[in-house]
């Protein structure tokens, strides 16, 4: 099983919305990652958590909060975003341990529209 | 610095045509190569990868070779399908305190029956 699950599938909020959005995979993996992709561009890395531990922030504003609350599962909070945050958020999971040579698997993204 | 060159598309091929997307990394150290398949409305499938300099990586009739001394990984599959249409990424993977992916711009690939 390489499946990564994303939910929900797609969201709407407003400027003053504070929503969530969660990752699950079952694969044993102990890295994950979040990324933002905006039509017709390639993912754009936001957060890489390994063995539970956030080990790489892109500098990505403090409106997305990462949170990896076990090796399973992966959530990014959102608070008062801007109508160009609006795009399709991806997760990914891989192995942590020689992670360079392993694939890293994605979910099918949510759709995140901010009014 | 690392970087990945896609060719640019779009790319529209009749069906049964032979498909080549040329793919030009540049990178520090010797990376992981991969190409990423992402149809409309979905996630990014991994299509296939390559690990070291002269391994092939296929599937699903793609074919890619890791090839060190041109710095390439040309995408490449015999006879297109209409259900090949999507978006194809190459990929190159390296440590920068955890895995990080470097992407291409994207292909987008169309097939007409």
């Amino acid at each position: 099983d390489t499946e990564v699950t994303q939910t929900p599938k797609h969201l709407v909020m407003g400027m003053t919305n504070k929503k969530s959005l969660k990752c699950e995979q079952h694969m044993g993996h102990r890295a994950m990652y979040w990324y933002k992709q905006k039509a017709k561009k390639p993912p754009e890395l936001m957060f890489v958590y390994s063995y539970e531990k956030l080990s790489i922030n892109e500098s990505v504003p403090s409106r997305f909060s990462p949170e990896c609350p076990n090796s399973s599962l992966l959530n990014l909070h959102l608070h008062a975003l801007q109508p160009e945050d609006s795009a399709l958020y991806l997760c990914a999971s891989s192995q942590a341990r020689d992670s360079w040579k392993h694939t890293q698997y994605f979910g099918p993204g949510t759709r995140l529209t901010v009014l | 610095g690392n970087s990945v060159t896609q060719m640019e598309g779009p790319v529209t091929l009749s069906e049964e045509a032979f498909l080549t997307i040329n793919c030009t990394y540049t990178a520090t150290g010797y990376p992981s190569l991969f190409w990423y398949v992402q149809y409309p409305g979905e996630g990014l499938q991994l299509l296939l990868k390559a690990t070291k300099a002269d391994d092939k990586g296929s599937n699903k009739g793609f074919e890619a070779t890791y090839r060190k001394e041109t710095t390439s990984f040309h995408l490449e599959k015999g006879s297109v399908q209409v259900s090949d249409s999507a978006v194809y990424f190459c990929a190159l993977s390296l440590i920068q305190g955890a895995q990080k992916l470097v992407f291409g711009q994207g292909t987008r690939l169309t097939i007409n029956p």
